[in-house]
């Protein structure tokens, strides 16, 4: 089955720098979706990239496909301190029922 | 006013119980799911709805967990003669149909088993 994998599991920055986490995936798919989660809250949508698709970006966040590598990576530019959350890469399958499956997530910390 | 509605937030239950997890999905989408995190992990899908019946179900969606959508707004997720090892976050979410569409999640049920 196809799984989204985060790198890193953890990652520590100061507030204004950038924040790169990366994302592999095994198998074919329609697009690859990045989620926010707050502890101990419910996953926020932040960006979805199709499978014909580089490169996107949305305000601060930049969002790359690379489908040949079968990877992604998720850019948030000059962080804050409200950025401080996990973040989920999902994979959404080309065939079955539009499930969406979560890869292990990059926690994030901005130290302000 | 939020997509995904969950109710309760938190629930605590004693080995063995059944419980019932409930989510209001407003608006008219077409995929319905249930996810679980266990804490600390990631995030599990279990089951998906469509048109009133399941549509794919995960191997830890077993005979213990049932869904319904019984009048067409609530959906549940029913765990039967729950165990300590579902204590956990689970989510309820929806999509529209179409192949790039985004996913609105509840903000979780945490259920406790003791």
């Amino acid at each position: 089955s196809q799984q989204g994998e985060e790198d890193p599991q953890a990652l520590s920055i100061q507030e204004g720098e950038n924040a790169t986490m990366n994302c592999s995936y095994k198998t074919s798919i329609n697009n690859l979706q990045w989620y926010r989660q707050n502890s101990g809250r419910g996953l926020v949508h932040l960006i979805l990239i199709r499978s014909n698709e580089r490169e996107k970006h949305s305000g601060r966040l930049r969002v790359t496909l690379d489908t040949s590598k079968k990877s992604s990576s998720l850019l948030i530019t000059a962080s804050r301190a409200a950025d401080t959350a996990s973040y989920f890469c999902a994979t959404d399958s080309p065939r079955g029922a539009q499930k969406l499956v979560f890869g292990q997530g990059t926690r994030l910390t901005i130290n302000p | 006013e939020p997509e995904v509605t969950q109710t309760p937030s938190h629930q605590v239950t004693q080995m063995g119980q059944e419980v019932i997890l409930r989510c209001v999905p407003i608006s008219n989408h077409l995929y319905f799911y249930w996810y679980r995190q266990i804490l600390g992990q990631k995030v599990e899908f279990l089951v998906s709805f469509y048109n009133n019946e399941i549509s794919e179900k995960s191997e830890i969606f077993d005979d213990q967990f049932s869904v319904e959508r019984p009048d067409g707004s609530n959906f549940t997720l029913k765990i039967r003669s729950t165990k300590l090892e579902d204590s956990a976050m689970y989510f309820c979410a929806k999509r529209g149909q179409g192949q790039n569409t985004e996913a609105f999640f509840g903000q979780g049920t945490r259920l406790t088993v003791v």
